[in-house]
C-alpha cells in the first residue's frame, strides 16, 4: 500500500545526531524527500531525490536510502532544528503520499 | 522571488462548495505541475492532488476523489482547488506547492467546516 511510517517522536541532545527513518514499498523504487516544519510556517524541502540538498540548507542535513527505508540524519543538532518532519515520495498511478511525521526535541 | 499565495478560506457549513485559488509569481509557473496539500489542526500533511503543467492530468488522493477538482488558468498563473461538498473532517489549511525538486510552498490558506 502507499504508506510511509515515521516516528512519531525523536529526542536528541544539542550537538549529538538525530537520525528519523521514512518506510514504506514505494521507497523501493522512488525517490525521497524530506520537509522540514516549523509551528505555524509552511514546511521546507531539506533533502530531495533521497540525499540531496537544496542550496541553503546546512550540511548537517543528509539523506540516505536503502531498500524500502529512507534515513535523515541530523548531525551536530541544534536548538533551532526542533520541528517536524515529513518524508514525501510519489506512489502509485501518478500520485503522491507523505509520511506521518516525526517530532525532532532537542534538549 | 519565487511566491505562491493561496485564498480563498473561510468558515464554509457543511455541504456548501469551496473554491480556493494559488497565484504565482516570480517564476515560470505555466512550465509547473503544481499540487494541492492539506493540514488538518494538529495532524500531518497530506497530499490532495496534483495537476500537470499543461492541466492535461491530474491526480488526486483516494481520500478526496469525487469531491475535490483542481483546475489552473496558466494566463493568470492560477491554480485552483474547488471542493464539493465540504464535510467538518476537510477543516484544514490547504497549501498549493510547486511540482518540482526543490519545490516552493504558499503560506497557506485556513477553510473551516462547521455549521
Amino acid at each position: 500500500s502507499d504508506e510511509l511510517t515515521q516516528p512519531p517522536s525523536v529526542s536528541v541532545s544539542p550537538g549529538q545526531t538525530a537520525r528519523i527513518t521514512c518506510s514504506g514499498q514505494t521507497l523501493s523504487n522512488q525517490y525521497a524527500y524530506w520537509y522540514q516544519q516549523k509551528l505555524g510556517r509552511a514546511p521546507v524541502v531539506i533533502i530531495y531525490k533521497d540525499t540531496q540538498r537544496p542550496p541553503g540548507i546546512p550540511d548537517r542535513f543528509s539523506g540516505s536510502s536503502s531498500g524500502t527505508t529512507v534515513t535523515l540524519t541530523i548531525s551536530e543538532a541544534q536548538a533551532e532544528d526542533e520541528a517536524d518532519y515529513y518524508c514525501q515520495s510519489p506512489a502509485s498511478s501518478g500520485t503522491h503520499v507523505f509520511g506521518t511525521g516525526t517530532r525532532l526535541t532537542v534538549l | 522571488q519565487v511566491q505562491l499565495v493561496e485564498s480563498g478560506g473561510g468558515v464554509v457549513q457543511p455541504g456548501r462548495s469551496l473554491r480556493l485559488s494559488c497565484v504565482g509569481s516570480g517564476f515560470n509557473f505555466s512550465n509547473y505541475g503544481m499540487h494541492w496539500i492539506r493540514q488538518a489542526p494538529g495532524k500531518g500533511l497530506e497530499w490532495v492532488g496534483v495537476m500537470s503543467y499543461d492541466g492535461s492530468k491530474k491526480y488526486y488522493a483516494d481520500s478526496v476523489k469525487g469531491r475535490f477538482t483542481i483546475s489552473r488558468d496558466n494566463s493568470r498563473n492560477t491554480l485552483f482547488l474547488e471542493v464539493n461538498p465540504l464535510r467538518p473532517e476537510d477543516t484544514a489549511v490547504y497549501f498549493c506547492a510547486t511540482a518540482s525538486e526543490v519545490d516552493v510552498w504558499g503560506k497557506g490558506t485556513t477553510v473551516t467546516v462547521s455549521s
